[in-house]
């Protein structure tokens, strides 16, 4: 009964190869997140998705880029994936109301070779 | 804005003794917190949220947290601690009209036995 699913758990890829990171969600939530966490670092917010809105971050690099094609799914692309982006990526759902915790799935963890 | 800073980066306790997390915020407005469980390599569960309703929050395996407005707290406390309480915990924070959460720089808990 997982509300919020990431595939895969483990991803490595090739410097500067592109990689896709997904995330569904059975919750019917406005709102999804992606997070970036490296080690023993809070989660840093890239973006997130209010429905169909699309919302960067104002820190975030050009190289992280966002699709959410249906309410389900949203998936995050590393257009050339550098060693500093090995981390682990949590995606988060919400209703998007102040009173909505967020509700995060397993995680993926990226390892750039 | 909203901000929390968690107090302690790293508290140790030994099984069966009270376990205490310490979080300040700072928010503009009347906030909505909430307090994260992050074991390794896993995302983040919920274990309690402040929504301005009663001021002591219970939440799940026996943690709960008090909101104090005079002081701006909102601490964590577990009567008895378990082995199975070692990980992250992270201090969040919502404000009025911003769905986005903001994240404390989490404290790590271990627990000895």
């Amino acid at each position: 009964d997982a509300m919020v699913i990431q595939n895969p758990r483990y991803q490595v890829t090739q410097f500067g190869k592109p990689v896709t990171l997904s995330c569904s969600q059975t919750l019917n939530h406005n709102v999804m997140y992606w997070y970036q966490q490296k080690s023993s670092q809070a989660p840093k917010l890239l973006f997130h998705y209010y429905d169909k809105d699309f919302n960067n971050e104002a820190d975030t690099p050009d190289n992280f880029q966002s699709r959410r094609p249906n309410t389900s799914f949203c998936f995050l692309d590393i257009r050339s994936p550098g060693l500093g982006d090995a981390a682990m990526y949590l995606c988060a759902t919400s209703r998007g109301t102040m009173v909505s915790e967020a509700f995060f799935g397993q995680g993926t963890r990226l390892t750039v070779v | 804005a909203q901000s929390v800073t968690q107090l302690d980066s790293h508290v140790s306790v030994s099984e069966g003794t009270p376990v205490l997390l310490r979080c300040n915020y700072s928010s503009s407005y009347s906030p909505s917190l909430f307090w994260y469980v992050q074991h390794p390599n896993k995302g983040l569960q919920l274990l309690l949220k402040y929504t301005s309703a009663a001021t002591l929050v219970k939440g799940i395996n026996g943690f709960e947290a008090e909101f104090k407005k005079s002081e701006t707290s909102f601490h964590l406390t577990k009567p008895s601690a378990h082995m199975s309480d070692a990980a992250e915990y992270f201090c969040v924070v919502s404000a009025l009209n911003d769905y986005k959460l903001s994240f404390g720089a989490g404290t790590t808990v271990t627990v000895r036995a």
